[in-house]
């Protein structure tokens, strides 16, 4: 059965670093999501991809967030300079109907 | 309204018993509905997509009552391995089939032998 796969699965990086977790979406879906959750809390959404284009971002994703799909399978979030309330685990997920399938996720610790 | 609600739980039942999850949305217009299940540190699984007044699938039965804005989880005959946090995720459409999911923050259910 076809998965979303993440990588790193753990990250650590010291404030004001960048990062970029990379994930690879099932490979005949058409939408591309990442979302995030810190530990003990829901899961929330940051931002949709369709077209090579954004669809829609929400509050949190701010300008210090980007997302790329660089080539024909990675699908990329950038932290140009990561805080320490960025610490979270980071879901990336993929759909062709609206049911969306979640990657294991990368944990970003920032120190 | 918060616009996902969830029994905030947690549940602790033991093996064989019956349980329901309940759960209630703000957006009157919202058309669908998932159910995913959550492990401890894991992803979010797909667990039942809820379409129409509900759907059922082996032990577990979902159901809507789109008057109410509420939604339902049954789990019969409970297993070791259903023991998951249940999140209740309304779908936002914002074109095709592009959807921003909502997700509640949870049920804990524990099933003990």
């Amino acid at each position: 059965e076809p998965e979303v796969t993440q990588t790193p699965s753990h990250q650590v990086t010291q404030m004001g670093q960048e990062v970029i977790l990379r994930c690879v979406p099932i490979s005949n879906h058409l939408y591309f999501y990442w979302y995030r959750q810190i530990l003990g809390q829901k899961v929330e959404f940051l931002v949709s991809f369709y077209n090579n284009e954004i669809s829609e971002k929400s509050e949190i994703f701010d300008d210090q967030f980007s997302v790329e799909r660089p080539d024909g399978s990675n699908f990329t979030l950038k932290i140009r300079s990561t805080k320490l309330e960025d610490s979270a685990m980071y879901f990336c997920a993929s759909s062709v109907t609206p049911e969306q399938y979640f990657g294991p996720g990368t944990r970003l610790t920032v120190t | 309204r918060k616009e996902v609600e969830q029994d905030p739980g947690p549940f602790n039942v033991p093996e064989g018993a019956t349980v329901a999850f309940n759960c209630t949305y703000s957006n009157s217009a919202s058309q669908s509905f998932f159910w995913y299940r959550q492990d401890c540190r894991k992803e979010p699984k797909l667990l039942m997509s809820v379409y129409s007044s509900g759907n059922e699938d082996g032990r577990f039965t979902a159901q809507l009552n789109r008057a109410s804005q509420y939604i339902s989880l049954l789990i019969r005959d409970s297993k070791l391995s259903d023991s998951a946090t249940y999140l209740c995720v309304v779908p936002r459409g914002s074109g095709g089939s592009n959807y921003k999911l909502t997700f509640g923050k949870g049920t804990l259910l524990t099933v003990n032998p």
